[in-house]
């Protein structure tokens, strides 16, 4: 695709629930990151995929965060039993190649509010 | 721990106005510095890429400066307009990952 495009854009989940977003970074980008915006914040460093492997996960807040990205394309990031401070955008980037050498492209985000 | 700041954290000039964005932060083993741009619910836009050898970047009405020693950049942003309402976020590349400042919201008055 032309950009990086996560889904859904936004997605509203009683406390407790599970929820998955998803990223598809643009074709052929080798390197993928999660991160999470809260409100009239700086994005937040979540976690880095080279290809399929993962490997930073040091920003994820606990272990009801879990990101995979199996075939080195498409990522999932899983929130399992969903708090109320959970609640920001999460954002996906893709680089073209390993991360010190070319530009970060970001979707649009998706917005999660738990209830 | 790299960390960035911004400043100003808010700033409202009219339209016309030339403007300058400031960054710093505070290790400077740094692959890389990049400006985004980002509007109200939106995702985040790249505008400029600098790399750690360079000293600036140029497009448009942009200009962004890097002094990797001294641990700073700028964004200067000529003849601004409504349009360039947004915040304006920087982020320096180490390590593993990029890091965020807390972003500059600009606001330019017609």
């Amino acid at each position: 695709g032309a950009g990086v495009s996560q889904s859904p854009r936004y997605k509203v989940a009683k406390r407790g629930q599970d929820v998955a977003l998803r990223c598809d970074p643009i074709s052929g980008h080798v390197s993928l990151f999660w991160y999470q915006q809260a409100l009239g914040q700086g994005p937040e460093f979540l976690t880095y995929f080279q290809n399929e492997a993962q490997l930073d996960k040091s920003g994820l807040p606990s272990d009801r965060f879990f990101a995979e990205r199996p075939e080195g394309s498409v990522s999932t990031l899983k929130i399992q039993r969903t708090q109320q401070e959970d609640s920001a955008v999460y954002l996906c980037a893709s680089l073209k190649q390993r991360l010190m050498n070319t530009e970060a492209f970001f979707g649009q985000g998706t917005r999660l509010t738990v209830v | 721990k790299q960390e960035v700041t911004q400043i100003p954290a808010a700033l409202s000039v009219p339209e016309g106005e030339n403007l300058v964005l400031n960054c710093s932060f505070t290790d400077s083993a740094i692959y890389n510095l990049q400006w985004f741009r980002q509007d109200p619910g939106k995702g985040l836009t790249s505008l400029l890429l600098i790399q750690s050898s360079q000293r600036e970047q140029t497009s448009g009405r942009l200009n962004a400066s890097l002094d990797k020693s001294s641990g700073r950049s700028t964004l200067y942003i000529a003849a601004s307009q409504p349009g360039d309402s947004a915040t304006y976020l920087c982020a320096v590349t180490s390590g593993s990952r990029l890091t965020f400042g807390e972003g500059t919201q600009l606001t330019v008055n017609p």
